[in-house]
């Protein structure tokens, strides 16, 4: 099983460019999460989605969009980076039932000179 | 909002056991999580508490007291390869939020021979 594939693993963007980070799982999953963590810190929330459609804001939505045209796909769109943009960014899924097991992508990691 | 406080870093010896203690502050409380995360990768799932008291799973053990808004992560027979970070996470309890979670800072363990 593929489980919750990132793409890219890493990425370096000059300030002012847009890119996609690609989020896919294959278990059938309503909810998916966006998250980026910076150094020495836990992770915090950009965006969410409980079924294909429906988006909400985390805790930092600014500077990123995202849509759910799918079950499968959950893509976070950076329109004009930033600096403060550098970060590892981790997509994360988990059934509709509120399960305990939520799993984790392998992380993206972005930096914006 | 969430508010989680856990400790930045502890140092135990290999063999010993270590605490790592985690308080938070909700405006809505379903449930808690542990993730190990070593450098440059993804979390992974640790243990789960949403009723008070104690879940023990091998090595690690972890507590809640919803009264006291207090959870702990308990490592014994500290081996190496559990230097590491260890977030804590609570979810949102709204059903809307799907699978919402807020993390503390996490706290980096080192383990010495």
């Amino acid at each position: 099983n593929a489980g919750v594939t990132q793409t890219p693993k890493f990425q370096v963007l000059k300030t002012g460019q847009s890119m996609t980070l690609q989020c896919a799982q294959d278990m059938n999953h309503e909810y998916m999460s966006w998250y980026r963590q910076d150094p020495g810190m836990g992770l915090r929330l950009i965006h969410y989605s409980v079924g294909a459609g429906i988006t909400d804001q985390g805790e930092v939505p600014n500077g990123y969009n995202v849509s759910r045209s799918t079950t499968e796909d959950f893509p976070l769109r950076l329109l004009s980076a930033a600096p403060s943009q550098t970060s590892v960014y981790f997509c994360a899924s988990t059934g509709q039932g509120g399960g305990n097991t939520i799993y984790f992508g392998e992380g993206s990691w972005l930096t914006v000179v | 909002g969430q508010n989680i406080d856990q400790p930045t870093e502890m140092t135990a010896t290999e063999g010993a056991i270590v605490q790592i203690n985690c308080t938070y502050q909700t405006s809505g409380f379903n449930g808690l999580f542990w993730y190990q995360q070593h450098a440059g990768e993804a979390p992974t799932f640790l243990s789960y508490n949403v009723l008070d008291g104690l879940e023990e799973k091998g090595r690690f053990s972890s507590f809640l007291s919803r009264s006291k808004g207090y959870s702990y992560l308990l490592l014994k027979e500290l081996q190496m390869k559990d230097s590491a970070s260890y977030l804590c996470a609570v979810r949102d309890k709204r059903k809307a939020a799907g699978n919402k979670l807020t993390f503390g800072g996490g706290t980096r363990v080192l383990v010495k021979p």
